[in-house]
């Protein structure tokens, strides 16, 4: 069956550096990759996604790229601010799972001033 | 403003009783999924359905139920016989197509004292 499998965490940065959090993935068919993002106490809201291989996804200065052949979605930031913390959720959806969405487990983000 | 509403925000309930957790969409979407959330934890997918009057179970159903009789809503019950209900509970929809993004409710935090 499908699976997302994400860095663990948490993960503690200081304001302005390099984000990067990984993930992998294992579908049957030929999935659509989403990053989400969860505030404390809230529900999950979509950052990025790609449809096909080779597409990048970019939002507020979030990106990853669909890599089929080493089966990731890495997210990257070149530049962490206070308020990027958060969890993050890799996330697939595949047609030969009836279009649901398998998620990781969350990567837990503090960006410290 | 189109979204997806869950009710109550916070929710008690004693030990050997049900309780109903209240779901509303004003998206338009065909597909909507209940998800379970624990500490630390990713989601795990409680029920879902695609299409109005018909619904599926997740990976853990066991102590739950729902009905889809309307579009737009999608409670989900916790009955006495989920030993361990305390728990955040998401609500998503979406489009039901492999390569659209899930839309999520606020959450409801059910605490059983």
């Amino acid at each position: 069956g499908d699976s997302v499998t994400q860095m663990e965490g948490p993960v503690t940065l200081s304001e302005e550096a390099f984000l990067t959090i990984n993930c992998t993935y294992t579908a049957t068919g030929y999935p659509s990759l989403f990053w989400y993002v969860q505030y404390p106490g809230e529900g999950l809201q979509l950052l990025l996604k790609a449809t096909k291989a080779d597409d990048k996804g970019s939002n507020k200065g979030f990106e990853a790229t669909y890599r089929k052949e080493t089966t990731s979605f890495h997210l990257e930031k070149g530049s962490v601010q206070v308020s990027d913390s958060a969890v993050y959720f890799c996330a697939l959806s595949d047609r030969d799972n009836a279009g649901k969405s398998t998620f990781g487990d969350g990567t837990t983000l503090t960006v410290k001033p | 403003d189109g979204g997806i509403t869950q009710s109550p925000k916070y929710l008690f309930r004693k030990e050997g009783q049900n309780v109903t957790l209240s779901c509303e969409q004003n998206l338009n979407h065909d597909a909507m999924y209940w998800y379970r959330q624990d500490p630390g934890q990713g989601l795990r997918l409680i029920y879902y359905s695609q299409i109005v009057n018909d619904f599926q179970k997740g990976d853990i159903a066991e102590g739950y139920s729902v009905s889809r009789e309307k579009k737009e809503s999608f409670p989900l019950t916790v009955t006495s016989a989920q030993k361990n209900p305390t728990a955040f509970y998401l609500c998503a929809s979406s489009r039901g197509q492999v390569n659209t993004e899930a839309f999520f409710g606020q959450g409801t935090r059910l605490t059983v004292v």
